[in-house]
């Protein structure tokens, strides 16, 4: 049973046009996190909430927020996608040692 | 700041064969978490096996091993009796102390491993 559930799996959405990713999780989990992963690279890690505390890496554009209305959900928002911004976006929970993520959703920026 | 080096982007194995993924790190904290995810080509990142930097044996979990040599800054992953399952990106990673025991890591580039029947 998925733990980490991230929706849609695959996004298409156009150069400039606000789009909206959505992650769940069933482990109640205080932390997530929101990583972005290009072609080929490593997952870079955009921002993380413990419980409500939300912490922005220095380096994460001010397109990219988040939203976490509850400890179920979190949302990671784009305002004005780039092309650039075409990746994989990873979810993911934290218990002690060990990142529980979800299967990602694929963001294409056309 | 953390960094961690993968200089193999890619390997090949036998099937039933062992196989070594190199991973060196660098790090000024004096407590940190070493960690190893494969991310199989549906794209779910899956955690295999995780050493604390203080943890005097190497962790092992299955048919993984972490080979952690502290004083060289390496953290090797080693897969025992591959199979074709295993197939997949494998992914090195650091830990540096976040909200009480969680971390946030800092990933290598990654490698790609093959296995051959």
């Amino acid at each position: 049973d998925a733990m980490v559930i991230q929706n849609p799996r695959y996004q298409v959405t156009q150069f400039g046009k606000p789009v909206t990713l959505s992650c769940s999780q069933t482990l109640n989990h205080n932390v997530m996190y929101w990583y972005q992963q290009k072609s080929s690279q490593a997952p870079k890690l955009l921002f993380h909430y413990y419980d409500k505390d939300f912490n922005n890496e220095a380096d994460t554009p001010d397109n990219f927020q988040s939203r976490r209305p509850n400890t179920s959900f979190c949302f990671l928002d784009i305002r004005s996608p780039g092309l650039g911004d075409t990746a994989m976006y990873l979810c993911a929970t934290a218990s002690w040692e060990k990142l529980f993520f979800g299967s990602g959703t694929q963001l294409s920026v056309l | 700041a953390q960094k961690i080096t993968q200089t193999q982007p890619g390997m090949f194995v036998q099937e039933k064969e062992a196989v070594t993924l190199d991973c060196t790190y660098d790090t000024s904290d004096q407590s940190y978490g070493l960690f190893w995810y494969k991310q199989p080509s549906s794209g779910e990142m899956i955690f295999l096996i995780y050493q604390g930097s203080y943890d005097e044996q190497n962790a092992t979990e299955g048919r993984y091993s972490l080979n952690f040599q502290k004083a060289r800054k390496s953290a090797n992953l080693v897969i025992s009796a591959s199979q074709l399952g295993d197939s997949a990106m494998y992914f090195c990673a650091i830990g540096e102390p976040g909200g009480g025991s969680n971390y946030k890591l800092t990933f290598g580039k990654g490698t790609l491993l093959t296995v051959n029947p």
